[in-house]
């Protein structure tokens, strides 16, 4: 079955810094999305990774603050830009590995201090 | 009114119970419906969809859909410790983008 897998798993970041993750799946996808989940809460979606054009972000995100890049139909990137303590969550990827279904990456664990 | 509202929990059933969690949504157009269970410090994974009114089964678990009342279920027969997580109830309305409920924590007692 194939496979959705994120970098880094965790990262302890600084005030004001950015920190880039990779979304890698390894069979093509037509739809990748971003979500983030606060501790002891549901999966916010921040936006849709659309290949070869501008990301589609929902309300409350912002492309300067989370730049999004999606070359290809297997592998996309998420920034989270000038990050502050409240940044800190887990980040999720996920790909339609079967048509209208999502799956998830195993998710990246922000800290950030 | 919450897009997708799962019931708030937290469920506790006894080792052996059948454990039932559900979930409405407000949107009519709707057409995808999906639960994922979520064990602590892990991803959301993928356990049941469900696209038309009526029964799914998949060995323990049972999905229920009913349109005209916008809403769905998940059955657990047999619960067992390990199925002790947090189940997201999904619902896609377009784009194949989903819209999640806030979970329900479930808790199996052995």
């Amino acid at each position: 079955s194939a496979v959705i897998s994120q970098k880094p798993s965790r990262d302890i970041c600084q005030r004001g810094t950015s920190l880039t993750i990779q979304c890698q799946v390894d069979s093509q996808v037509t739809m990748m999305f971003w979500y983030r989940q606060q501790p002891g809460q549901s999966l916010t979606l921040i936006a849709t990774a659309n290949q070869g054009s501008e990301a589609t972000y929902e309300s409350g995100f912002v492309i300067d603050k989370f730049p999004i890049s999606r070359p290809n139909l297997t592998f996309s990137t998420l920034t989270v830009s000038n990050m502050s303590p409240e940044d800190s969550s887990i980040y999720l990827c996920s790909g339609d590995l079967l048509p209208d279904t999502q799956y998830f990456g195993p998710g990246t664990r922000l800290t950030v201090l | 009114q919450k897009e997708v509202e799962q019931n708030s929990g937290p469920l506790s059933v006894p080792e052996g119970a059948i454990a039932s969690l559900n979930c409405t949504y407000s949107d009519r157009v709707s057409q995808s419906f999906f639960w994922y269970r979520q064990y602590s410090g892990k991803s959301p994974e993928l356990i049941m969809s469900i696209y038309s009114n009526g029964d799914k089964e998949d060995g323990r678990f049972t999905a229920q859909l009913n349109k005209a009342s916008q809403y769905v279920s998940l059955l657990i027969r047999d619960s067992q410790p390990s199925d002790s997580a947090t189940y997201l109830c999904a619902v896609n309305t377009n784009a194949g983008k989903s819209t999640f409920g806030d979970g329900t924590t479930l808790t199996v007692k052995p």
